[in-house]
């Protein structure tokens, strides 16, 4: 079965510093989905980024970035230039891309990002 | 607006006494699911449909009941809640045909058993 860690429970960093979240899995398939959930204290979950295990260039969106090893089962999330708004629960999650249409999303344990002023 | 909407957000109940958590997303999505949420344990899936009729069991299934009579609904039933039930809950919605596909979250509902 597949499992996803998160092995910091809670993480702090400067406004306007960056900060990086860590993720490991374990699986025994080749093709899958990895993501970022950001949950803010309004509890919404919210998708901040994905990437396809086929691609080897890492995801971007803005201010996030990933740093997906395959080989290593590692799957960061980096932030730049960290701001208040981004303070939140943060899970990483894991998909199966076998098609079945009953393939599960696998969520870590989560990691708090607490900004500084 | 696409959305997922839960009902309610709050519920403070007393064991054993049933009650329906309702669930209902406007994307037409496929499939639907429910987790909950405790602290130091991330998401767990209660139980999942991938269209209606069919449900399926997720990894913490015990002591809830769903249904999916329509596609827009989903909801989450207990049929006598106990204080281990108290949790934070989650429904989502996905196109389930899809692979490279997002869960949409509802904004969740924070029970209480007492």
């Amino acid at each position: 079965a597949q499992t996803v860690t998160q092995s910091q429970p809670e993480m702090s960093v400067q406004e306007a510093e960056t900060v990086t979240l860590s993720c490991t899995y374990d699986t025994s398939e080749s093709d899958y989905y990895l993501f970022w959930y950001k949950q803010p204290p309004s509890r919404q979950m919210i998708l901040v980024i994905r990437q396809e295990a086929y691609k080897q260039q890492n995801a971007t969106e803005n201010r996030f970035s990933v740093n997906f090893q395959k080989a290593a089962k590692s799957f960061s999330l980096k932030i730049s230039d960290s701001q208040l708004g981004d303070a939140a629960m943060y899970f990483c999650a894991y998909r199966s891309a076998t098609g079945a249409l009953d393939d599960k999303i696998i969520f870590g344990k989560g990691t708090r990002l607490h900004i500084l002023p | 607006e696409a959305q997922v909407t839960q009902n309610p957000r709050y519920l403070i109940t007393v064991t054993g006494k049933k009650l329906t958590v309702t669930c209902s997303q406007n994307m037409n999505h496929e499939y639907m699911s429910w987790y909950r949420q405790d602290p130091g344990l991330g998401l767990r899936q209660i139980y999942y449909s991938m269209n209606v009729e069919v449900t399926d069991k997720g990894d913490v299934p015990e002591g809830y009941k769903v249904s999916r009579k329509e596609k827009r609904n989903f909801p989450l039933i207990l049929e006598s809640p106990s204080p281990n039930q108290t949790s934070l809950y989650f429904c989502a919605s996905s196109q389930g045909l899809a692979l490279y596909n997002e869960q949409f979250f509802g904004p969740g509902t924070r029970l209480t058993v007492l």
